[in-house]
């Protein structure tokens, strides 16, 4: 059965503190994996897709990288406004392209 | 600039009474999905539309029903909501040829 586990479940961080956050996953045939941010009380905003292992993208404080079970989005020198629920999501091969979510990271980052 | 729109933001309803939700595209995307999304969960995906060809997972509950009269618009009915149907709902499309997924800002679904 496809799985999707990230950890931490939650994260408080100081301002300038730099971490990465962990998606592992199961799937039987890799589409593509997706980051979203999730603010309270809204839908899901797109960050990063990545399709193969050893691809990296890059936007502002954040890159995601992928390897054959797991992908990390870390983030450097975080600022309170980076603040949300960062989700993790599976795209299978087949299958009408449907998202399995993990619960996501928690993060909070403290001035 | 919305490009999903999800109606209402908020819905409070009573417990056993029919609730329709309601989400509308700019995109002219061809896939429109609805996935419930419970405090501290992972969305899970409810049921999704290609073009007119409705497709159900497998442990979507009966009481969830589904529409889409046209490319724009989708609805979720819920025949008989119960206290565990209490939840984040949110809609996404996505184009047939690309893997962009736009979600809608959710409805906070709330049942008394």
């Amino acid at each position: 059965e496809d799985q999707v586990t990230q950890s931490p479940e939650a994260l408080r961080l100081q301002e300038g503190e730099s971490s990465s956050l962990n998606c592992s996953y199961t799937v039987s045939g890799l589409r593509g994996l997706f980051w979203y941010r999730q603010d309270p009380g809204k839908g899901p905003e797109f960050l990063f897709t990545l399709y193969s292992a050893g691809e990296e993208k890059e936007k502002e404080r954040l890159k995601a990288t992928l390897t054959k079970k797991e992908s990390f989005l870390h983030i450097t020198a975080p600022k309170p406004e980076d603040s949300a629920t960062y989700l993790c999501a599976v795209q299978e091969a087949g299958g009408y392209n449907k998202l399995i979510f993990g619960a996501g990271t928690r993060l909070a980052v403290h001035p | 600039d919305a490009m999903v729109i999800q109606n209402p933001r908020y819905q409070v309803t009573q417990f056993g009474k029919p609730v329709t939700l309601s989400c509308s595209q700019t995109l002219n995307h061809n896939v429109m999905y609805w996935y419930q999304q419970k405090s501290s969960q992972a969305p899970k995906l409810l049921f999704h539309y290609y073009d007119k060809d409705f497709n159900n997972e497998a442990d979507t509950p009966d009481n969830f029903q589904s529409r889409r009269p046209n490319t724009s618009f989708c609805f979720l009915d819920i025949r008989s909501p119960g206290l565990g149907d209490a939840a984040m709902y949110l809609c996404a499309t996505r184009t047939g040829a690309d893997n962009g997924y736009t979600f809608g800002s959710g409805t906070r679904l709330t049942v008394v």
